[in-house]
């Protein structure tokens, strides 16, 4: 059965760095045609994706929040982890952490086959 | 980034009707679309990858097609569990931008 579960604090200061933890089970991080994306959703808003890191390690950034988005992984641990400095009340939302998938033609369609609950985020001083 | 607009951005239909929801890229994508729906205060759920092949566990009342920069979702017979908003996602580059959303009701 896979899962994944996104953790971190509920409430951010402005300035300060989020730090957002996705634990999965029921899948490896090394599977080669998977890996683990971050998508935010504000309130009342579409959807926003953020970043993704491959099973190599390869890892994706959307431009605008580039300057301010890291995504790593502990294998060890199961979990992938996501760092968004400079954190302001804009950035509030809820952020979802969700497995990538690559298959149909030539195994290179990706989609987020399995999601977490998602967390919400909320940046306020 | 590629741009998805996504039309209706809301309609409302009763049981059993046929629904079409429409993505059009800002370019080409050829087959990288995906669409989900998500209900209120739940996370999103895939229905359809690869512009036309049905999820797992999804029923086949749900239809995808289309190719480059015009897509379409087709619900044949609308359930009334089929509430909620859909989007369109495209997987042909980064960053994968989703659609603003289409939100269905059920008269």
């Amino acid at each position: 059965q896979v899962t994944l579960n996104e953790s971190g604090p509920v409430l951010v200061r402005p300035t300060e760095t989020l730090t957002l933890t996705c634990t999965v089970s029921g899948f490896s991080l090394h599977h080669a045609r998977m890996g683990v994306s971050w998508i935010r959703q504000p309130p009342g808003k579409p959807l926003e994706w953020l970043a993704h890191i491959s099973s190599n390690e390869e890892k994706s950034y959307r431009p605008s929040l580039k300057s301010r988005l890291t995504i790593s992984r502990d294998t060890s641990k199961s979990q992938v982890v996501l760092t968004m400095t400079n954190m302001g009340p804009v950035d509030t939302a809820t952020y979802y952490c969700a497995r990538r998938i690559s298959k149909g033609p030539n195994g290179d369609h990706d989609s987020n086959d399995f999601w977490g609950q998602g967390t919400l985020v909320t940046v306020s001083s | 980034d590629i741009q998805l607009t996504q039309s209706p951005s809301s309609l409302s239909a009763s049981v059993g009707d046929r629904v079409t929801i429409t993505c059009r890229a800002s370019q080409g994508i050829s087959t990288y679309l995906n669409w989900y729906l998500q209900k209120v205060g739940k996370a999103p759920k895939l229905l359809i990858y690869a512009s036309s092949s049905v999820q797992s566990g999804v029923p086949l009342r749900f239809s995808g097609s289309g190719s480059g920069t015009h897509f379409t979702l087709i619900i044949s017979s609308l359930q009334a569990e089929d509430f909620g908003t859909y989007y369109c996602q495209q997987t042909s580059t980064t960053p994968h931008t989703f659609g603003q959303g289409t939100k269905l009701e059920i008269k």
